[in-house]
């Protein structure tokens, strides 16, 4: 099966933790994105990559860290200066990034405990 | 930042009536894509249209472009229960690295 997944489906964080989402792609696509939305909101761009060992942020990158050292992966690490890290967290994939279909995976649900 | 922006926020209609939703944005674009978003999961994507295409249809659905309006429109003809979920719009824009999501329709169908 071609597609893209994400995981864990939920993540806890700790006052003053990193935590690491996990997104993997074998559809042989060179952009992956990562997106935050929040309850009733639409989706903002955190970070994207269009080439390996290459990335730029999106809005809002603050508090936000990737690496792409593999095509296939795009993991997002949350760090600690992210104060409202609360959210729906979505990776995709596009063939070129150059504006073509998105694919999504089925998305990260980070809670704070 | 967001550009496009969804009308209306919520939607709710019968089983077999038909939705529009509209969608309106900020600055030029290469082109408009539709995506459906069913609770709790990630987007699933309908429809592209391009700058140059006005109308474009698939399946059940219909979406209409005016670049001189900045604005789409999705319709979705004979709506059944399992269309509930909430519509983004989505703009790639001329240098197509980025997307930019509207804040989505939520639709109900009352089946």
């Amino acid at each position: 099966d071609g597609g893209i997944t994400q995981s864990p489906k939920y993540l806890f964080r700790k006052e003053g933790q990193n935590v690491t989402l996990s997104c993997e792609q074998n559809l042989n696509h060179d952009a992956m994105y990562w997106y935050r939305q929040d309850p009733g909101q639409g989706l903002r761009l955190i970070y994207y990559s269009q080439i390996v060992n290459d990335f730029q942020k999106g809005d809002i990158a603050e508090g936000y860290s990737v690496s792409r050292e593999k095509k296939e992966s795009f993991p997002l690490t949350v760090t600690s200066a992210q104060k409202n890290p609360t959210a729906f967290y979505l990776c995709a994939s596009t063939l070129s990034g150059r504006g073509e279909t998105q694919y999504f995976g089925p998305g990260t649900r980070l809670l704070v405990l | 930042s967001q550009q496009g922006e969804e009308d209306p926020q919520a939607l709710s209609i019968q089983e077999g009536e038909n939705a529009t939703m509209n969608c309106s944005y900020k600055t030029s674009i290469n082109n408009l894509q539709w995506y459906r978003q069913n609770s709790g999961r990630g987007l699933v994507h309908l429809i592209l249209i391009r700058s140059n295409e006005r109308e474009k249809h698939s399946g059940r659905l219909r979406v209409t472009l005016d670049t001189s309006k900045k604005s789409s429109s999705l319709l979705i003809t004979a709506s059944r229960a399992a269309d509930t979920a909430s519509y983004f719009c989505a703009t790639g824009s001329n240098t197509g690295n980025q997307f930019y999501f509207g804040t989505g329709t939520s639709l109900t169908v009352i089946p």
